[in-house]
């Protein structure tokens, strides 16, 4: 059974600085990695997601995140926050070749403030 | 979200009814999901399927039953509520590695055990 750890339940920030947003994973087999958001109010959505070649994987609104096999780690950072990504992140594994069961972390609540 | 509706979005109900949440889909995804999201907890899986009549338990599975009668719906009952139900409760469509095994969340449904 795959499992996750997010370190931090809870992140404040100032806007333009950098934040990381620690993951690790517990796993038996090689697994697929998620980063997913959601803001306040509403469902969540994918922000990221490594299944295979670079390790290191990139969104569209300035986030990355790294694959460390390794450590079994899939840490999110951002060089400069802007106030718009104050919302709760969570981490997810998800066991390659097996029943696409998703597993979630417990979530970090990052707050960007002025 | 588009291709994903949950019903009801809200609901008030009485310890020991039976309630059922539907989700319904039109996108034609193999795998379903349904999760709960409770405060410290972050999301944790109820149940999912991966076709229609192929379920299988998650990590929070009593209390509830699922079924899926056809590809597009995937309905989730609680059949006698009790207050440690009261959650937020989402459900989520995959494609499958055609798909990159990316979930997509419905808006969820609130659900309030009195």
């Amino acid at each position: 059974a795959q499992s996750v750890t997010q370190l931090d339940s809870q992140v404040p920030v100032f806007e333009e600085a950098p934040v990381e947003l620690r993951c690790n994973y517990s796993s038996s087999v090689s697994v697929y990695l998620f980063w997913y958001v959601q803001y306040p109010n509403q469902g969540l959505q994918l922000l990221l997601k490594y299944l295979s070649g670079s390790t290191l994987v990139e969104s569209i609104n300035g986030f990355e995140a790294e694959f460390n096999k390794s450590q079994t780690s899939f840490h999110l950072r951002k060089p400069s926050v802007h106030i718009s990504d104050t919302a709760e992140y969570f981490c997810a594994v998800m066991a390659q070749g097996g029943s696409e069961k998703l597993v979630f972390g417990k979530g970090t609540k990052l707050t960007v403030n002025p | 979200d588009a291709g994903i509706t949950q019903s009801p979005r809200h609901k008030v109900t009485e310890t020991g009814t039976p309630v059922t949440l539907r989700c319904h889909q039109t996108e034609n995804h193999r795998y379903m999901y349904w999760y709960r999201q409770d405060p410290g907890h972050g999301l944790r899986l109820i149940h999912y399927s991966y076709g229609v009549k192929d379920t299988d338990k998650g990590e929070v599975s009593d209390g509830y039953s699922v079924s899926r009668s056809k590809t597009e719906d995937f309905l989730l009952t609680l059949e006698s509520a009790t207050s440690s139900q009261t959650s937020v409760y989402f459900c989520a469509i995959n494609p499958g590695i055609t798909g990159a095994n990316v979930l997509t969340f419905g808006a969820g449904s609130r659900l309030t055990v009195l």
